[in-house]
């Protein structure tokens, strides 16, 4: 099993600043088959990203990833107001198509 | 628009059994494979299961192999997981979601498990 690993467990930023969060994978990721996902509280999460870097339809352009490999970044380069919330990293490489403990991202 | 509603959760004893469902629109449902992914209270996200276009192809999650069952049914365009010997420690929201990378996700049904 792929164990990956967010980091950091939690964040504390203002609207407007830039933030990248880290997903690091125990096995490298077969044709960077990873995802990244935000859930806001009560509702089910969303697709951000996948294969590392393609956005999902109706993302917007703020939102960007990148890596391969083991290591892989979300980056969002100007936050907004709806952007706080709960970020997880997936891979669905190789079966069990584990994700990560999360990165909590929230108002400063 | 894609939409993808489950139903079926409510409360079960330990060691009881529950269906789950799933009621997909929107898309072709027979093109796209299908996952299932639960979320104890308070915790993270956990891939159960997902199922091939056709049926013949099936992947679950250790925790839940042999106890739950992923199934579908691409003229009623639902997808199903028959939960059996439940514990304690399934108590979650479950949600269904469309293809291996999770593009659309159902708002969730929640299971307790609970004597």
């Amino acid at each position: 099993e792929i164990v990956l690993t967010q980091s950091p467990g939690t964040l504390s930023l203002s609207p407007g600043e830039r933030v990248t969060l880290s997903c690091r994978t125990s096995q490298s990721i077969s044709n960077n088959f990873l995802a990244w996902y935000h859930q806001k509280p009560g509702q089910a999460p969303r697709l951000l990203i996948r294969g590392a870097s393609s956005r999902a339809t109706g993302i917007p352009d703020r939102f960007s990833g990148s890596g391969s490999g083991t290591d892989f970044t979300l980056t969002i380069s100007r936050l907004e107001p709806e952007d706080f919330a709960v970020y997880y990293c997936q891979q669905y490489g190789s079966s069990p198509y584990t994700f990560g403990q999360g990165t909590k991202l929230e108002i400063k | 628009q894609v939409q993808l509603v489950e139903s079926g959760g409510g409360l079960v004893k330990p060691g009881g059994s529950l269906r789950l469902s799933c009621a997909a629109s929107g898309f072709t449902f027979s093109d796209n494979y299908m996952s299932w992914i639960r979320q104890a209270p308070g915790r993270g996200l956990e891939w159960l299961a997902y199922i091939s276009t056709t049926s013949g192809f099936t992947k679950y999650a250790d925790s839940i192999k042999g106890r739950f069952t992923i199934s579908r049914d691409n003229a009623k365009n639902s997808l199903y997981l028959q939960m059996t010997s439940l514990r304690v420690e399934d108590t979650a929201v479950y949600y269904c979601a469309r293809n291996l990378v999770n593009d659309y996700w159902g708002q969730g049904t929640l299971v307790t498990v609970s004597s």
